[in-house]
Order: structure tokens, then sequence, then C-alpha cells
């Protein structure tokens, strides 16, 4: 059973540009969650999604950045128009239910 | 809403020596509560959790504690090892939302 999947592991950007971040969770997992960590510092969380549904974007920006989870393919993060500010590793979590997340290698955006 | 505080920030101890780490929760409805440690790097991996069942649970070297009625929960490591350096976390839930405390860095000294 392999682990939750993310890609890419690094990304550059330039100011301005889209990121698309791509996270597979484990099989039979259907809870995802993403999170979203700046050096030296802890785990912010950002959205949780479900097959097809939004559960909780509350920890997510309103402006610039998305996240789906359909029901087809993986969890895509995606902010738009990138800023440094924006630069991070960004950590995708997936559980079989509301319980214990297993987190994938994370994706470390820079921005340029 | 639910708030974890964990203590402390940065822990330094001697190689075989026993590392204690100390987190504490508001919200009393909190029933799950993993520990994470991350190394440099690298993601976080779930080491040991607890739920608000239990009140001790135990795993080789490591162990964790909680008292309800004090609203804390502590991660207790013996005997440590160069390996065990990393940033810890622990977290509290009481649906889908895991709250984290801010990490423990924990240094061990040859």
């Amino acid at each position: 059973n392999a682990g939750v999947m993310q890609n890419p592991r690094h990304l550059v950007r330039r100011r301005g540009q889209e990121a698309r971040l791509r996270c597979s969770p484990m099989k039979g997992h259907s809870h995802v969650y993403w999170y979203r960590q700046l050096p030296e510092e802890g785990l912010k969380f950002m959205v949780y999604l479900q097959k097809e549904n939004i559960i909780d974007e509350s920890g997510m920006p309103k402006e610039r950045f998305s996240a789906e989870f359909p029901k087809e393919g993986p969890s895509i993060l995606r902010i738009q128009q990138v800023v440094r500010g924006d630069s991070a590793a960004y950590f995708c979590a997936s559980s079989p239910s509301q319980g214990e997340q297993y987190f994938g290698p994370g994706t470390r955006l820079t921005v340029t | 809403g639910e708030n974890v505080e964990q203590h402390p920030s940065t822990l330094s101890v001697q190689e075989g020596d026993s590392a204690v780490i100390k987190c504490t929760y508001s919200d009393s409805a909190s029933n799950y509560f993993p520990w994470y440690k991350q190394e440099l790097g690298k993601r976080p991996q779930l080491i040991i959790d607890i739920r608000s069942n239990v009140g001790e649970k135990k795993d080789q070297r490591i162990a964790v504690t909680l008292n309800k009625t004090a609203k804390h929960f502590s991660l207790h490591i013996t005997e440590t090892q160069p390996e065990d350096s990393a940033v810890y976390f622990c977290a509290a839930s009481s649906n889908y939302q895991l709250i984290w405390g801010a990490g423990t860095k924990l240094i061990i000294k040859p």
C-alpha cells in the first residue's frame, strides 16, 4: 500500500505565475488535508476535503488559493499569481476517517 | 476554539537520558491526541497517539500520558538515541481538524 504521494517535490515559480500542487491519498483514504509550513515553524491547517467536497477551508486565504478533490484523480491545491510570501513547504495528509493523518513528502514551493 | 500549547520549544538531553515534552489543550471535547516526529526536510510522521478513554499508552521507548482533568498530555522518550533528534509536534482533535502545538526541537547530545 503506497503512502501519500505528492508532486512535484520541488516547484519554482516566478511572481505572478500559477502553482499547482498534487496529492494522491493512501488507498482507501477519502479524507485529505492540506497544510503549509514555513521554515522553523509548525504546521498551519489550510483546507480539509472529502471526495468532491470542501469540508473546511477556514485556513486558506480567500484570494488566489483554491483546492479540489475530484471524484477521480488527485487532490489539487492551486495558487494563482504567486507572491514571494507563498514560498513554503506544502504538505498533504490523508486519513481513512476522522483520526490519524498520514503525511506525504511535501512540495517545496519557491517563488522567485 | 481549541488551542494547544507545547513546552519546551527546545529540549537538549544527554544520550541515554529521558526526554519529556508537554502539551496542554483548551477544548474539553478533544478526544484524540497524536504525536508527530519531523526530521529536517522530511514529512511529519505519526509516532504514537492516544484517545481520551485511555490514560497511558506505550510503544517500546515511547509513551504518552493523558490527564483529562487537567487537560494536558505528555510524550516520554526513554534511553534517548541520536536518531531521536527531530522536531516533535503534539496535536489535539475533537472532530476532523487537528490543532497543532508549535513544536519542540529535541537535541540529543552525544
